[in-house]
């Protein structure tokens, strides 16, 4: 099965850049898609396709996707972005959807 | 707009089933890009996908998928007399206690499977005697 991992936790100061990385073998042959889960919410979509962003989120969120790690980044944060980021990708082989274990952002 | 919505008991004991429902309103539960998914969260833990289940355009029979880590104890399906999808895990214990949320997958024919970009709120279920 195919493993992404993601670092339990970031921290970051307001106006700041938060950087969430999603590690996976190769996983720069996947598209990656990238969900905010605030406390007793569902997630959220926040980027898909490595890059895209559904309309509604903020410019500030991006993301990007090369050799062995995804990224996504959030630029000038807010109190409000304080939430866990989950990173998913479709292993198409065995048509198995993934996550990652999530990174909880702590905004100082 | 469409919309999801789970259902089921909140308290389940060990050893018996867990069965949930989602109601899909909005649209058809019949359209041939929609893929239809269930996905857990114990409490305090991350995401875990349980299965999906796509329409082939004639019938739901044979396009569900499953996570291995279930050891075949799900099972996805759909209820198109009701608009409904509906999750099945046999045998639960303990560590089946989590959020269990409903969740679309819009495909493009693009080849490269689309996030999940429509959940339903979730609904919590214990595992206890």
């Amino acid at each position: 099965s195919y493993i992404l991992t993601q670092p339990p936790s970031v921290s970051v100061a307001p106006g700041k850049t938060a950087r969430f990385t999603c590690g996976g073998d190769n996983i720069e042959t996947k598209s990656v898609h990238w969900y905010q889960q605030k406390p007793g919410q569902a997630p959220v979509l926040v980027i898909h396709h490595d890059s895209d962003r559904p309309s509604g989120i903020p410019e500030r969120f991006s993301g990007s996707n090369s050799g062995n790690t995804a990224t996504l980044t959030i630029s000038r944060v807010e109190a409000g972005d304080e939430a866990d980021y989950y990173c998913q990708v479709w292993h198409a082989i065995s048509d198995h959807r993934v996550f990652g274990g999530g990174t909880k952002l702590t905004v100082l | 707009q469409l919309q999801l919505q789970e259902s089921g008991p909140g308290l389940v004991r060990p050893s018996e089933t867990l069965s949930l429902t989602c109601t899909v309103s909005g649209d058809s539960i019949t359209r041939t890009n929609y893929y239809w998914g269930w996905i857990r969260q114990p409490p305090g833990k991350g995401l875990e996908w349980i299965g999906s289940i796509s329409y082939s355009g004639i019938t739901y029979s044979g396009s569900t998928h499953y996570n291995p880590s279930l050891k075949s104890r799900g099972t996805v399906s759909v209820d198109t007399s009701k608009n409904q999808f509906s999750l099945r895990l046999s045998s639960v214990t303990a560590a089946d206690t989590a959020v269990y949320y409903c969740a679309l997958e819009k495909y493009d024919g693009s080849g490269i499977l689309p996030p999940f970009d429509l959940w339903g709120q979730g609904t919590l279920v214990s595992v206890s005697s």
